[in-house]
C-alpha cells in the first residue's frame, strides 16, 4: 500500500522568499503524485500532478513540484512566495494499478507568510 | 461551470436530529465522494460513488448514510450523531472513474457541529 509523508508541520516564510515543502512517499513503482492547497474555511484545489514523464511539473500559481525517484521524493517549489500563498499543503499519492478509488493525503504543511 | 456546490456551510445539530447535508456538481463528472477533515488534519476518505452507484465505504458508522439520486447530486444523511463526529465535511469530483487518474474538485465543505 501507498503511504506519503510531509515531515514539516509548520514552515513560515518571508514574502518574497522562495519555498520549498518537502514529500516523501512508499510505494513499489511510480506513484501518481499529487500537491493540492487548502485555503483557510476552504476546500482543496489541486496545485499539480504527476504521473509519468518529465520529471519537473510545473502548476497552477506559479508553483513546480520534482520527481526524484531514488530520494523517493515529490518536492513543491515556489520562486518566490505571496501573501496569498497562506495556506495548507497537501501531497497525496495514488497508486496507478490499484482499482480503488483512493488517493492517499500526507498530513499536510501549514505555510506561513512574513510581512 | 468548475464548482462544486454544497450545502449548508454550516450545520448544529443535536445528537437525536436527523439532517442532510448537500452537494452538487454540473461538471459532467462520474465520480463523486465524501470526506470527512478534522481540524489540523488530512481529509479522510468516506464514501465513493461512481456512475451513481456506492463504489467504496471506508468502514463507516451506518449514523451516515451516503446517497447518490443522479449523476449531479450526492447527498449525506446524518442520524444519531455523536460529538466527536463534528467536523468539515467535503464533498468532491472527478471526471475519470478513479481518483488516481486526474483531478478530484473540492467543494468548499460543510462544518458540522453537534452538541
Amino acid at each position: 500500500a501507498q503511504s506519503v509523508t510531509q515531515p514539516d508541520i509548520h514552515i513560515t516564510v518571508s514574502e518574497g522568499a522562495s519555498l520549498e515543502l518537502r514529500c516523501n512517499y512508499s510505494y513499489g513503482a511510480t506513484p501518481y503524485l499529487f500537491w493540492y492547497v487548502q485555503s483557510p474555511g476552504q476546500g482543496l484545489q489541486l496545485l499539480l500532478k504527476y504521473f509519468s514523464g518529465d520529471t519537473l511539473v510545473q502548476g497552477i500559481k506559479g508553483f513546480e513540484a520534482e520527481f526524484k525517484r531514488s530520494q523517493s521524493s515529490f518536492n513543491l517549489r515556489k520562486p518566490s512566495v505571496h501573501w496569498s500563498d497562506a495556506a495548507e499543503y497537501f501531497c497525496a499519492v495514488g497508486a496507478p494499478a490499484s482499482s480503488a478509488s483512493k488517493i492517499i493525503f500526507g498530513s499536510g504543511t501549514r505555510l506561513s507568510i512574513r510581512p | 461551470d468548475t464548482e462544486v456546490t454544497q450545502t449548508p456551510k454550516h450545520l448544529v445539530m443535536g445528537m437525536t436530529n436527523k439532517k442532510s447535508l448537500k452537494c452538487e456538481q454540473h461538471m459532467g463528472h462520474r465520480a463523486m465522494y465524501w470526506y470527512k477533515q478534522k481540524a489540523k488534519k488530512p481529509p479522510e476518505l468516506m464514501f465513493v460513488y461512481s456512475y451513481e452507484k456506492l463504489s467504496i465505504n471506508e468502514s463507516v458508522p451506518s449514523r451516515f448514510s451516503p446517497e447518490c439520486p443522479n449523476s449531479s447530486l450526492l447527498n449525506l444523511h446524518l442520524h444519531a450523531l455523536q460529538p466527536e463526529d463534528s467536523a468539515l465535511y467535503l464533498c468532491a469530483s472527478s471526471h475519470g472513474q478513479f481518483a488516481n487518474t486526474g483531478e478530484l474538485f473540492f467543494g468548499e465543505g460543510s462544518r458540522l457541529t453537534v452538541l
